[in-house]
This record gives structure tokens, C-alpha cells and sequence, in this order.
């Protein structure tokens, strides 16, 4: 079954500007993780964020987690068309079948 | 270095042929997993294995069998192919089976006519 959400579904901006991407999930998690998806390639780990964890940042991303509203967000500052991907949340259920389970994705175009 | 390799990238076969995909990972993880990806995008565990056992097996076809001859290797095969297998196939791995990020190969497009 699929646990996460992203909302939007897609999102296009012109770059320089941020972009934010929202993930929301049903049940109590160990640890949410976010991944990029250039098209025709494979997934690339971005952050994982665990559960008593509020935030997090990697460069130009910032992930946020309120677990009491079961939702996550991804924040690129400062897009580029690099980033140009497909964007997704990933959650590992607590008491789950040690797995990971992604949402649809977000699918992000930056415009030069 | 590739980290997670897969052969073939790109596979075309017909209705009830057989075939396998290869996955190999350099990293010395431990775990290993199958992933299929459809055309919407939506991504899907279908196997799991920790040191060559397997831990997580999906509600997938007995059609898919798949098999880790050692650590480094998980491949895939697939029996009686049939219109909705096309997919994409991802193979990915982690340091271990909890709480840790995965590594995914490029993926094989297989597509069944």
C-alpha cells in the first residue's frame, strides 16, 4: 500500500527561486527519507530524517518532519536547472515489514 | 566506480519468453532489493534480502524468483512474461536493513510486447 503523499504532484519555477514539496503519510514511522529521480536514471539519496528529529539541512536543502501531523517537507533554496528531477519521500513504518515505502513523487522543472 | 550496476539497461522481449536481470553492488552492503517502478512513476518494493537471505518478498507473482548467489549479487528472473511486467526494474542496496539509505542502480527498462 502507499504510504506517502507529495503534494504537488508537479511544481514549475524559474530558477533562483525555492521550492517546496510536501509529503504527508498515515502511520508511526522510524525515519522518512527524501530521494531525487533524474529521468531515465535511477533514485539518489538525499536526507533521511528520523523521528525525533524536527530538522535537518544539507546544503541547499531543508527537510522538516512534525510527526504529530504526519507530514514532511523538502525545501530547495536557490533552484537551479540542475534540479530539474522528480522528487520523493520514503517512510519505514514503525513495527513495518523493515521496508520503504515512496510516495508518488513531485515532479520539479526549473526554468532557465 | 559504479556503486549498484545492472545489466541489461534496456530489454525487449515478447509474451512468455523468460529472462533475468543482473544486479551487482561494490559498496560491501549487506542488503539488496528489487524495485519495480511503473508508468506512473509509482515506485514498489518487490524483494528484500540481508546477507543472502531473503526478508522481504511482496505480494509478487511466483513468476519472479529471485536469487543472491553471494552478498554482492541479487539478480532477478522472471517467467512467462506477460504484458504488465513492463516496467522499469531498479535494483538497490544498503548498509543494512533498518534505518539506513539506499543506493539504486540505473534500472532496467523492460518492456513486453
Amino acid at each position: 500500500s502507499q504510504q506517502g503523499e507529495e503534494d504537488p504532484q508537479a511544481l514549475s519555477i524559474q530558477e533562483g527561486e525555492n521550492a517546496t514539496m510536501n509529503c504527508s503519510y498515515k502511520t508511526s514511522i522510524n525515519n522518512l527519507q527524501w530521494y531525487r529521480q533524474n529521468s531515465g536514471r535511477g533514485l539518489v539519496h538525499l536526507i533521511l530524517i528520523r523521528s525525533n528529529e524536527r530538522e535537518k539541512h544539507s546544503g541547499r536543502l531543508r527537510v522538516t518532519l512534525d510527526t504529530s501531523k504526519k507530514s514532511s517537507s523538502l525545501l530547495i533554496t536557490a533552484s537551479r536547472a540542475a534540479d530539474t528531477a522528480s522528487y520523493f519521500c520514503a517512510t519505514e513504518e514503525v513495527g513495518g515489514a523493515q521496508k520503504l515505502v515512496f510516495g508518488q513523487g513531485t515532479r520539479l522543472t526549473i526554468n532557465p | 566506480d559504479t556503486a549498484v550496476s545492472q545489466t541489461p539497461k534496456y530489454l525487449v522481449t515478447q509474451m512468455g519468453n523468460d529472462k533475468s536481470i543482473k544486479c551487482e553492488q561494490n559498496l560491501g552492503h549487506d542488503t539488496m532489493y528489487w524495485y519495480k517502478q511503473d508508468s506512473k512513476k509509482f515506485l514498489k518494493i518487490m524483494f528484500s534480502y540481508n546477507n543472502k537471505e531473503l526478508i522481504i518478498n511482496e505480494t509478487v507473482p511466483n513468476r519472479f524468483s529471485p536469487k543472491s548467489p553471494d552478498k554482492a549479487h541479487l539478480n532477478l528472473h522472471i517467467n512467462s512474461l506477460e504484458l504488465g511486467d513492463s516496467a522499469v526494474y531498479f535494483c538497490a542496496s544498503s548498509q543494512g536493513h533498518l534505518s539506513y539509505e539506499q543506493y539504486f542502480g540505473p534500472g532496467t527498462r523492460l518492456t513486453v510486447t
